[in-house]
């Protein structure tokens, strides 16, 4: 069974508190997204993972930081939570990088207060 | 970068007509057309897609095409059931793996 999770599924945190959302997979699929949602932007890329140890920015990676050790996992961290990192945080994984459809994990919401 | 804009930001139809969302980009590269639905509380998922190489795609009563020149996309569904209701998402992709996504439309099926 296909599948990408995501932990944790709500996290309340605090402004500059450190925060750390995981994604994993069981499809031993080269390429991992990390993506937020927030109403009426549709989905903003924050950084995108080819392989283990091999990242890369997507269009909103300020404030953000990934690690990918292992195929099955990859983790996204913001250190010191800003107010407006509050959102809806999507982790996704394709077959490799020249596989387009992508399995979206459920989603984290994440509030910073 | 690319950017891609969904035109059609909500839509309302009667159960049984058709539903049509429309798409269009920017980059000349992208070959590489997904939609994806997302129900409301839940997270998306694949419904078609559709490459540069083809103008017409048919999944059951999902239509895309594409026409390359004016740089436009578009997802029809046909005989829309009440479980259409969702939020699709167009996006574009080129030869980084990288999707961009539209800002989404909010399809409502009235029975």
């Amino acid at each position: 069974d296909m599948k990408v999770t995501q932990m944790p599924r709500y996290l309340i945190k605090r402004m500059g508190e450190n925060v750390l959302l995981e994604c994993g997979q069981d499809m031993s699929h080269e390429t991992m997204y990390w993506y937020r949602q927030d109403p009426g932007l549709g989905l903003q890329l924050i950084y995108i993972s080819y392989d283990v140890d091999s990242n890369s920015e997507g269009d909103i990676p300020k404030g953000y930081r990934v690690s990918r050790k292992k195929r099955e996992h990859f983790s996204l961290i913001l250190d010191s939570a800003k107010t407006n990192q509050t959102s809806v945080y999507f982790c996704a994984s394709s077959h490799d990088w020249g596989s387009y459809e992508q399995y979206f994990g459920p989603g984290t919401r994440l509030t910073v207060l | 970068g690319e950017k891609v804009e969904q035109h059609e930001s909500t839509l309302s139809v009667r159960e049984g007509d058709s539903a049509v969302i429309n798409c269009t980009y920017t980059d000349t590269a992208s070959s590489y057309f997904p939609w994806y639905k997302q129900e409301a509380g839940k997270s998306l998922h694949f419904v078609i897609d559709i490459r540069s190489n083809v103008d017409r795609k048919q999944s059951q009563r999902l239509i895309v095409l594409l026409d390359k020149k004016a740089k436009r996309f578009s997802l029809h569904i046909t005989a829309t059931q009440p479980e259409d209701s969702a939020i699709y998402f167009c996006a574009a992709g080129g030869s980084n793996a990288k999707l961009t996504f539209g800002k989404g439309t909010k399809l409502s099926v009235k029975s």
